[in-house]
């Protein structure tokens, strides 16, 4: 089945640094990738929508200079977190749409846990 | 996408049947019934989908009322790594550019 990796898994860094999570859909072309992000005890929430070759469209309320995305490729997205705070420490996840539309509307990574101190 | 009412939180014991419903009283005739869940620290996981036939397969069963208004997913002998938090969606199939939105869904406690 098609199969979508993130990576890192979980890192730890220094309040002010920036950090970059990668996702990869690795048997399929993903068109559209996109990125959640999750608070302990909370749902996932949708912080952007991004297509390949195009700029993201951000959700309401996610600054777009904060949290950078790149879709270079049918394969990969990267999210990076910008001067990073431990206000940004959350569950990152990402979660591609197959070019051939299938059973699944989206397959869903494994996550990132970002911790900030 | 129409608006999904789950309860928060359902108990079942090991080896028996859960039995997880979702209300969608304002489904419209394309949109399809999703159900993925979570399970703690990882990435939704796909389950199962329908439209109006009640589905089956290996993980679960996905019984659709016939007027559409609400559905039951069910788990038909829960094992202890089936404890997670279980999503209904309601949504357009293969609707381009558009991610699935999670509500709080059904925490599902099994326990021996």
């Amino acid at each position: 089945g098609a199969v979508v990796s993130q990576h890192p898994s979980r890192v730890i860094c220094k309040s002010g640094t920036s950090v970059k999570i990668e996702c990869r859909s690795l048997d399929f072309q993903a068109t559209t990738m996109f990125w959640y992000r999750q608070f302990p005890k909370q749902s996932l929430m949708l912080m952007a929508t991004s297509n390949e070759g195009s700029k993201a469209t951000y959700e309401q309320g996610v600054e777009k200079d904060k949290f950078l995305i790149n879709h270079a490729s049918l394969t990969l997205s990267t999210l990076t977190v910008t001067s990073a705070h431990p206000e940004d420490s959350s569950f990152y996840i990402c979660s591609a749409r197959d070019k051939i539309p299938g059973r699944q509307p989206q397959h869903f990574g494994d996550g990132t846990r970002l911790s900030i101190l | 996408d129409a608006k999904t009412t789950q309860p928060p939180s359902m108990d079942c014991a090991e080896g028996r049947a859960a039995n997880l419903p979702c209300n969608h009283s304002t489904i419209s005739g394309n949109e399809y019934v999703y159900w993925y869940r979570q399970i703690h620290s990882q990435g939704p996981q796909y389950i199962i989908h329908g439209l109006k036939n009640n589905e089956t397969n290996e993980m679960a069963s996905l019984i659709i009322t016939e007027d559409r208004k609400s559905s039951t997913l069910i788990l038909p002998h829960a094992t202890l790594r089936d404890t997670a938090v279980y999503y209904c969606i309601v949504r357009v199939a293969n609707q381009a550019g558009t991610a699935l939105i999670f509500g709080k869904g059904t925490t599902l406690s099994v326990s021996s």
